[in-house]
């Protein structure tokens, strides 16, 4: 299993701004996700952060507005650049075991005003 | 990827058994089954996970047919705590990569 720390846990944010949105993991993992999931709907998967290479972005994800960081093995970040009300979300981040059960953070709700 | 196609909602009333079904026509030879759960404010908690016939634990089961295009994750006896979206993702859960699509999902509601 895995424990995930996310930080913060909510924030609300002025149009225009940026906010970087930490996690923690318990263990070593080569790969971890960040997922958005705007509200009453499914999560949608922005990126794969794996360490020492760049971020692997899904369609309609860029790295311009979500700049991912990924220091180590236990550690990323993922940075919501000039949020616009449409950003308002939950953000997730996950981390995947051997068989291939995904553990998520707590969430990180943004609300962009 | 295979896509799954669950209903969008479903009602039950404690103590009633629970069948929520999950379709996954193009589902490939290598892909298992995983179930999700999700309470409001927090991220999705594994449930249960297979391949073919029948996976119980302690808190699910998972019926697969023989043609493996569709799975059945039954809840017995459900209480108001039940109440929480479920999701059905398909794919190798030993390449890393390749499960982590949600599809819509189902909204249960247990009522007393």
């Amino acid at each position: 299993s895995a424990v995930i720390s996310q930080k913060p846990s909510r924030d609300i944010c002025q149009r225009g701004t940026s906010l970087t949105i930490q996690c923690q993991v318990d263990s070593q993992v080569t790969m971890m996700f960040w997922y958005r999931q705007q509200p009453g709907q499914s999560l949608t998967l922005i990126a794969t952060a794996n360490q020492g290479s760049e971020a692997t972005y899904e369609s309609g994800f860029v790295i311009d507005k979500f700049p991912i960081s990924r220091p180590n093995l236990t550690f990323s970040t993922l940075t919501v650049s000039n949020m616009s009300p449409e950003d308002s979300s939950i953000y997730l981040c996950s981390v995947v075991a051997g068989t291939g059960e995904l553990f998520f953070g707590e969430g990180s709700r943004l609300t962009v005003l | 990827l295979a896509k799954t196609t669950q209903p969008i909602s479903m009602d039950s009333y404690e103590g009633q058994e629970v069948n929520i079904t999950c379709s996954h026509n193009n589902i490939a030879t290598n892909d298992y089954i995983t179930w999700y759960q999700q309470f409001p404010s927090q991220g999705p908690r594994f449930i249960i996970q297979g391949y073919k016939t029948k996976v119980t634990n302690e808190v699910a089961s998972l019926f697969i047919p023989a043609d493996r295009k569709s799975s059945t994750l039954s809840l017995p006896r459900v209480s108001l705590s039940d109440t929480a979206v479920y999701y059905c993702l398909v794919g190798e859960p030993y390449n890393a990569g390749n499960m982590l699509t949600f599809g819509g999902g189902t909204r249960l509601m247990v009522k007393p």
